[in-house]
């Protein structure tokens, strides 16, 4: 596709369920972002994949939280036994090179409601 | 500390009327600064980018400004139209890192 797409777009589950969340970066692209974004707050960085690098998980809030990429294709984020808390639009972005000055291209999203 | 302020929070406007969006960032060493536009529903999406060197960009009907010296830069829409309902997003680079530093947006509701 042209863009970035994710997947679900949607999802609602039960507290206390495991949820995978996909995001298909633009082709070419080496750099990968997750964010979380809270209802009427900033985007929160997650974690940054970089080609073959190892990727940079400073940003994942617990050990609930991982994600995968496999080389420079689709990533994953999962997240185990999810809280409440957990509510929010998971954002990725990709971008051409992991430099500052490059453009992020953002998918629309998954809106994660946790019940 | 490395911030990115936006103001106002929220902002409504009549239809054809221009605004100006503000954003205050404190990030150093600096490299490049972003405004996004984020559609209720959808990923944000860049208008703008300007390095330390440029001090205007036009996009249409958005005009950014960058004054470095400050830290200070403002988003001008001209004749606003209903489609520019939207968050408005400052995002701010600092120099050899790969992290974008985000601020909390502006929210702009056109009414007709």
């Amino acid at each position: 596709g042209a863009g970035v797409s994710q997947s679900p777009s949607n999802k609602v589950t039960e507290k206390g369920k495991d949820v995978e969340l996909r995001c298909d970066p633009i082709s070419g692209h080496t750099a990968l972002y997750w964010y979380r974004q809270r209802l009427g707050q900033g985007l929160e960085f997650l974690i940054y994949f970089q080609g073959n690098s190892a990727p940079d998980k400073s940003g994942l809030p617990s050990d609930r939280f991982s994600a995968e990429r496999t080389g420079e294709s689709v990533s994953t984020l999962t997240i185990q036994r999810t809280q409440q808390e957990d509510s929010a639009v998971y954002l990725c972005a990709s971008s051409l090179t992991g430099l500052g000055n490059q453009p992020q291209h953002f998918g629309d999203g998954t809106r994660l409601s946790i019940l | 500390k490395n911030q990115v302020e936006q103001s106002p929070q929220s902002l409504i406007i009549l239809e054809g009327k221009n605004c100006t969006l503000q954003c205050n960032y404190t990030v150093s060493p600096f490299s490049n600064l972003r405004w996004y536009k984020q559609d209720t529903g959808r990923g944000p999406v860049s208008l703008t980018i300007m390095t330390f060197s440029e001090n205007t960009k036009s996009n249409g009907r958005y005009t950014a400004t960058l004054d470095a010296d400050t830290k200070q830069s403002s988003l001008h829409i001209t004749a606003s139209q209903l489609s520019d309902s939207a968050s408005y997003i400052c995002v701010v680079t600092s120099s050899g890192t790969y992290k974008y530093i985000f601020g909390t947006g502006t929210r702009l509701k056109v009414l007709a």
